[in-house]
């Protein structure tokens, strides 16, 4: 079967760093997407990767390993803003998204 | 640019019921989704559509349908709605269904099922 494990919830400090992790097993892959998603909102796109590697966006990244199946989202200078879900998402071999069940960061002071 | 809307925002629905959630999109996406999200589950894909005319199943199709008659709309119905239908209810669109196509979602519509 096709799964997705993320961290349930994490917390972190205003002005730290914090890692969240994504492991997956899939029928094929086609790239690996973060989103974010504030409490009542809809989920909005952070990042793609299809090789492995670190993608840089500003205070966030994101890296992938194929061959371990695993990804994370590494978040910097966290704001309280910040505080939200965090969606994994694998593109299989038909091009859909296999969802993971999201990670809700909380940020402290 | 209103990217996509969604209606309604939320609804109260008794058992058994027919009910139909739109959702629109002014980007000329030529692929669209329907999924459900539930507490501590991922996102769901329900039916999806590669382009305007054509429609396909996903995760979880029962008691579900849909048609895409234009690229703009794609509505989702419930025949007769039933209870475990009770979610919150996201459309997508991308510009195209391949690789590296990000989907870009709605508001979302909170439905009750009593």
């Amino acid at each position: 079967g096709q799964n997705i494990d993320q961290p349930t919830e994490m917390t972190a400090t205003e002005g730290a760093i914090v890692q969240i992790n994504c492991t997956y097993q899939t029928s094929g892959f086609n790239g690996l997407f973060w989103y974010q998603q504030h409490a009542g909102e809809a989920p909005t796109f952070l990042s793609y990767n299809v090789l492995d590697g670190l993608e840089e966006k500003g205070r966030f990244s994101s890296f992938l390993s194929r061959s371990k199946g695993y990804s994370y989202l590494l978040l910097k200078e966290l704001q309280m803003k910040d505080s939200a879900s965090y969606l994994c998402a694998v593109q299989d071999s038909n091009y859909q998204l296999i969802w993971g069940a999201g990670t809700k960061l909380i940020i402290k002071p | 640019i209103a990217g996509i809307t969604q209606a309604p925002t939320s609804q109260i629905l008794a058992a058994g019921r027919r009910m139909t959630l739109r959702c629109t999109q002014d980007m000329r996406h030529n692929a669209m989704y329907w999924y459900r999200q539930d507490l501590g589950l991922g996102l769901r894909l329900i039916h999806y559509s590669n382009t305007a005319g054509t429609t396909g199943k996903g995760e979880v199709p029962d008691g579900y349908s849909v048609s895409r008659a234009n690229t703009d709309d794609f509505p989702l119905t419930l025949a007769s709605a039933v209870p475990s239908q009770t979610s919150v209810y996201f459309c997508a669109s991308s510009p195209n269904s391949g690789s590296q196509e990000t989907q870009y979602f709605g508001p979302g519509t909170r439905l009750l099922v009593l």
